[in-house]
């Protein structure tokens, strides 16, 4: 069975970095893309960017200008989030997903979500 | 970007009814287009696919049609696990935009 666990959620000040993670487990890592979707809070889904492991193939959305970098270790079929500047506006759940059972290059398979908060 | 425009953004419907939810694309995205389902504090979930596929597992009653830039979404008899939020997704250029949303309500 596919599954994506992701890293529990985060409480930061503004300026903060954070790390976050998403464990891929049942099928090999290398051969599909991940995606990770932001969803601020009583909003919709927002599309932030995908990494192809095996190539660390890496697409932004010019959307979000840089504020973040996505990556992935291959050695433990994990993928990664990770912003050093946090701001207030980054308070979210960010989603992990990844599109290897299904044409058309769907999100078939979803991580549980990461709450980030960022406060002072 | 390929902006993806949802209506109506909520809807109340009763149990039974049919439902009908559209997305239109602001450029032709083929049948790049995909379906998702959301509940309160869950994750999304994949409904369909390239604009009329039902991924496994998911009821006969949802339905998908379209091509190009203007898509449906349909359900025939709305069912009581089926009041959530359902956002469309174009993938057939990045970045990979979701619509806005329609909320499903109780009427």
């Amino acid at each position: 069975e596919v599954q994506l666990v992701q890293s529990g959620a985060e409480v930061k000040k503004p300026g903060e970095s954070l790390k976050i993670s998403c464990k891929v487990s049942g099928y090999r890592f290398t051969n599909y893309w991940i995606g990770w979707v932001r969803q601020m809070p009583g909003k919709g889904l927002e599309w932030m960017g995908i990494i192809y492991p095996s190539e660390s193939d890496i697409r932004y959305s010019p959307s979000f200008q840089g504020h973040f970098t996505i990556s992935a270790d291959k050695s433990i079929n994990t993928a990664y989030l990770q912003w050093t500047s946090l701001r207030a506006s980054d308070t979210a759940m960010y989603y992990c997903a990844t599109k290897g059972g299904v044409p058309y290059d769907a999100f078939d398979i979803w991580g549980q979500g990461t709450m980030v908060t960022v406060s002072s | 970007d390929n902006q993806m425009t949802q209506s109506p953004s909520s809807l109340s419907a009763s149990v039974g009814d049919r439902v009908t939810i559209t997305c239109r694309a602001s450029q032709n995205i083929g049948n790049y287009l995909n379906w998702y389902q959301q509940k309160p504090g869950k994750a999304p979930k994949l409904l369909i696919y390239g604009s009329s596929t039902l991924e496994n597992g998911v009821p006969s009653r949802f339905s998908g049609s379209g091509s190009g830039t203007d898509f449906t979404l349909t359900i025939s008899s709305l069912q009581p696990e089926d009041f959530a939020t359902y956002f469309c997704q174009q993938s057939y250029r990045i970045p990979q935009t979701f619509g806005q949303g329609t909320k499903v309500e109780v009427k």
